[in-house]
């Protein structure tokens, strides 16, 4: 079946690093691809998305491109910031027609100062 | 405000005590689900409703039962709450035909 797979964090990073999390994906067919952002306290958000091969999504100084031939979708930014501490997680919708999201199990990334 | 609401945010409760969390969304989407995270796991899906009085089961739908009356509600019943399903709860909606969802703040639940 469909599957994400993300790096395990915690990533910890200080103030002004640059930000690589992995993910890779199995599915058929041509599955659209998530990276949502849950701060704290919070409900997910989106953050980026791509929906077919590649595609760069990008937000807030996020990238992510959507690699078919390494079924890969990382998540990058070039400066983080104390605000970007965060669990971020990877998906990809089927594109089954039924609205499915099939989830990676989420990285901590947690920048000081 | 375009939300996703959930209610309780927090509930602690015994083994066998009927509870039901609510979710309401107010942006007219068809589509709405449910959701629980657990550590190592991510998110799986527990229901989903593609419209009034259309509901389906996700991944992981036993010991959960949910209705949807209203387009707006979509509430999650746990008939006889067990231990393992203590967890952290997301409700979503979406509108047909586009893939991104909307997620609620989250219902943390402990079942004693």
């Amino acid at each position: 079946g469909d599957s994400v797979t993300q790096m395990e964090g915690p990533v910890t990073l200080s103030e002004e690093a640059f930000l690589t999390i992995n993910c890779t994906y199995t599915a058929t067919g041509y599955p659209s691809l998530f990276w949502y952002v849950q701060y704290p306290g919070e409900g997910l958000q989106l953050l980026l998305k791509a929906t077919k091969a590649d595609d760069k999504g990008s937000n807030k100084g996020f990238e992510a491109t959507y690699r078919k031939e390494t079924t890969s979708f990382h998540l990058e930014k070039g400066s983080v910031q104390v605000s970007d501490s965060a669990v971020y997680f990877c998906a990809l919708s089927p594109n089954t027609g039924f609205q499915k999201l099939v989830f990676g199990t989420g990285t901590r990334l947690l920048v000081s100062p | 405000e375009a939300q996703v609401t959930q209610n309780p945010r927090y509930l602690i409760t015994v083994t066998g005590k009927k509870l039901t969390v609510t979710c309401s969304q107010n942006m007219n989407h068809e589509y709405m689900s449910w959701y629980r995270q657990d550590p190592g796991l991510g998110l799986r899906q527990i229901y989903y409703s593609m419209n009034v009085e259309v509901t389906d089961k996700g991944d992981v739908p036993e010991g959960y039962k949910v209705s949807r009356k209203e387009k707006r509600n979509f509430p999650l019943i746990l008939e006889s709450p067990s231990p393992n399903q203590t967890s952290l709860y997301f409700c979503a909606s979406g509108r047909t035909g586009q893939e991104t969802q909307y997620f609620g703040p989250g219902t943390r639940l402990l079942v004693l």
